[in-house]
C-alpha cells in the first residue's frame, strides 16, 4: 500500500539551514511535491520533483531524490521566521487518478 | 489569474441543516478536488472531478454530496453532518490527471463546525 512518513517537528535558529526528511512506499511514483501550510491557510505548492531526477535548486529551496532509498528531503538555506509552517511532502499516486498521497507534516519552529 | 477561491471562510451549522461548499478557479484546469483536513493532520482526499464528471470517490458518506457544475465550479452539499465532520475542508484544482507534472493548486479553506 501507499504510505508517506515525515518526522513531526524540526527546531531551527533563524539564519540556519532546515532540513526536512520524507520516506515513501510507491516505487512508481511520478512526481515528488512539497507543500508549505501556515496557521489557518491552505496549502502552498513550494516545490516539486520528477522521480527521475535526483536534485532540484529554486532559490533557497534544495530537493534531493534518492529513489534507491524512497528518500525525498527538502533544505531550506538561510531560514527565516516566516518559514516557520507545516511542510507536507506528497506523492502522487502511481496511475492516472490524480490522487496525493501526503506525509504526515513536519511543523518548523524557526527561532529569532 | 493563478488563485482558488472558496466560500465561506467559516461555517457553523447544527446537525439537521443543508449547506453548500463553494469552490471556484479560472486558470482552465479540468480537475478539481475536494479534501477534508483534521488538525494537525495532512489532508484527506474525499473526491476527484475531471472534466466536470467525477472520476474518484474515497468511501466518503453520502452526507457530502459534490457537484461540478461547470469546469469552474465545484461544490460540496452537505446534509445531516456529524460533529465529527467538523473540518477544514480544501479545494484543489490541477490542470489534469493524466500525465504531466499535475501540479494541485489548493484554495483556502473552509472552516466548518458542526454542533
Amino acid at each position: 500500500g501507499e504510505d508517506v512518513e515525515q518526522s513531526l517537528f524540526l527546531s531551527v535558529r533563524e539564519g540556519d539551514s532546515s532540513v526536512i526528511n520524507c520516506t515513501y512506499t510507491d516505487s512508481s511514483s511520478t512526481y515528488l511535491y512539497w507543500y508549505k501550510q501556515e496557521p489557518g491557510a491552505g496549502l502552498q505548492l513550494l516545490t516539486y520533483i520528477f522521480s527521475n531526477m535526483d536534485m532540484k535548486q529554486d532559490q533557497r529551496l534544495t530537493v534531493l531524490l534518492n529513489k534507491k532509498d524512497k528518500h525525498l528531503s527538502l533544505r531550506i538555506a538561510d531560514t527565516q521566521t516566516g518559514d516557520s509552517a507545516i511542510y507536507f511532502c506528497a506523492e502522487l499516486f502511481s496511475g492516472n487518478t490524480g490522487k496525493l498521497i501526503f506525509g504526515q507534516g513536519t511543523t518548523l519552529q524557526v527561532k529569532p | 489569474d493563478t488563485e482558488v477561491t472558496q466560500t465561506p471562510k467559516h461555517l457553523v451549522m447544527g446537525m439537521t441543516n443543508k449547506k453548500s461548499l463553494k469552490c471556484e478557479q479560472h486558470m482552465g484546469h479540468r480537475a478539481m478536488y475536494w479534501y477534508k483536513q483534521k488538525a494537525k493532520k495532512p489532508p484527506e482526499l474525499m473526491f476527484v472531478y475531471s472534466y466536470e464528471k467525477l472520476s474518484i470517490n474515497e468511501s466518503v458518506p453520502s452526507r457530502f454530496s459534490p457537484e461540478c457544475p461547470n469546469s469552474s465550479l465545484l461544490n460540496l452539499h452537505l446534509h445531516a453532518l456529524q460533529p465529527e465532520d467538523s473540518a477544514l475542508y480544501l479545494c484543489a484544482s490541477s490542470q489534469g490527471l493524466a500525465g504531466g507534472i499535475n501540479e494541485q493548486f489548493f484554495g483556502p479553506g473552509t472552516r466548518l463546525t458542526v454542533l
